[in-house]
């Protein structure tokens, strides 16, 4: 099956630098990549997704990039902000082959110092 | 919309009581997840419906664990004996339309057994 390892486990940043949390994956047919954060005592919630056909994808200040040769995907966020501060895991799935399950990665502790 | 909906947030209870977990989706969403997450495991699913059809419960730690959904607005996840490794958070999560994308999760019911 998939499997989705995830560094850093833990990452501080200063408030208006920039945060790159990466992800390694391995089985190739994957092709559905998103990032979720969550909240303290919430459940995780999407924040951008990536699918296979594209490199890059970006929404204001946060990006993913996908490099489907090294079979690794990456999110970057920039100009940090305090509410920023949450834990992020990826994820990767086979969508439309079937049997869509996430496979997620073991989640960054991303803390903003201000 | 409310949002996935999770009852009871927290539940206590000692080694060898039945417990159940219940889950009201967002209206309107076809596919419906359990998952558990624990320091040591991170996010693990452990069964998910299409149209109230259990589709893959290969997740499901052992026979102490069940789930249901009886209509496509409520679940269960019930657990019967407890045991203290059973102790973790456990999300509902729903989406619409294929398995793996925009899943929506619930605040998660916190499980302690004693």
């Amino acid at each position: 099956g998939e499997n989705v390892e995830q560094h850093p486990s833990t990452l501080s940043v200063q408030e208006g630098d920039s945060a790159v949390i990466k992800c390694t994956y391995s089985d190739s047919a994957s092709n559905y990549f998103p990032w979720y954060k969550q909240e303290l005592g919430k459940g995780p919630q999407l924040i951008i997704d990536i699918r296979s056909n594209v490199g890059e994808k970006k929404d204001q200040r946060i990006a993913v990039t996908l490099n489907k040769t090294a079979k690794h995907f990456s999110l970057h966020i920039t100009e940090t902000q305090p509410e920023d501060s949450a834990v992020y895991f990826c994820a990767a799935s086979k969508a439309n082959f079937g049997n869509e399950k996430l496979t997620f990665g073991t989640g960054t502790r991303l803390t903003i110092i201000p | 919309d409310a949002g996935v909906i999770q009852s009871p947030r927290h539940e206590v209870t000692e080694m060898g009581q039945e417990v159940t977990l219940r889950c009201k989706p967002i209206s309107g969403h076809d596919y419906l997840f359990w998952y558990r997450q624990t320091m040591m495991r991170g996010l693990e699913l452990l069964i998910y419906f299409n149209n109230n059809v259990p589709i893959d419960d290969s997740g499901m730690p052992e026979d102490r664990f069940s789930a249901k959904m009886p209509n496509a607005s409520f679940s269960t996840l019930k657990i019967q004996p407890s045991e203290p490794r059973d102790s973790a958070v456990y999300f509902c999560a729903s989406t619409q339309g294929a398995s793996s994308y925009e899943q929506y999760f619930g605040p998660g019911t916190r499980l302690t057994v004693t």
